[in-house]
């Protein structure tokens, strides 16, 4: 079973527009990463983050252990923000290992 | 600025033989991974290590050993490639308590 479910799977938006990616846990995350695949397929890390929130540009992320959930925000998309997003989870804080989701396909248009 | 390398970056093999995918960190990070990542899934966990000597399973781990020298090198070795381990390769380092770095990927197929 998935044990991080991304949505949606792919998204196409306009540039200058905002959108909210979200994945939820069946496991009992304990932090979360957020990563952007650039078509290039280069990993960059975005986030990393433990309960809370936490922002850097035009991005902003949130975790919610409780309610096993955590949501990227993307405000006034730009075309270099196209690639697949992913979100990974560790399961048990201090075990380090993660498990990523299946990604969100973003694609930002002119 | 983490630094991690994978070599080859590109591999064609034959079904059977040996496959060595090589990864370096600079970054003096304890732990590394090995992923592979195919369509329609996320990366998935082969082998990862805390330490030099040290080599532990993931998810995925069949078909696939691992080893790490030194602090610096983590290895992914398949001893009889099959064709469905065609798939693109990452290998990534991290400390507990921080995000993971990744390499830029080696392309493996299996012919």
């Amino acid at each position: 079973g998935d044990k991080v479910k991304q949505s949606p799977s792919a998204l196409s938006l306009q540039e200058g527009t905002n959108s909210a990616l979200r994945c939820n846990f069946s496991i009992a995350a304990t932090t979360v990463q957020w990563f952007l695949q650039n078509p290039r397929g280069s990993l960059i890390n975005l986030f990393y983050l433990v309960p809370g929130t936490k922002e850097n540009g035009r991005l902003k992320s949130a975790f919610d252990s409780k309610e096993s959930y955590s949501t990227l925000h993307i405000r006034d998309a730009q075309l270099e923000d196209s690639g697949t997003y992913f979100c990974a989870a560790e399961e048990n804080y201090g075990n380090e290992k993660i498990t990523f989701g299946a990604g969100t396909k973003l694609t930002i248009k002119p | 600025e983490a630094a991690v390398t994978q070599s080859p970056r590109n591999k064609v093999a034959v079904t059977g033989g040996k496959v060595t995918l090589s990864c370096n960190q600079t970054n003096n990070h304890n732990n590394m991974y090995w992923y592979r990542q195919d369509t329609g899934h996320g990366l998935r966990l082969i082998h990862y290590s805390y330490g030099a000597g040290s080599t532990e399973k993931g998810d995925i781990p069949d078909g696939y050993k691992a080893s790490r020298p030194s602090q610096e090198n983590f290895s992914l070795i398949l001893e009889l490639a099959t064709p469905s381990q065609t798939s693109v390769y990452f290998c990534a380092s991290g400390d507990a308590g921080y995000e993971q770095y990744f390499g830029p990927g080696t392309r493996l197929t299996v012919l």
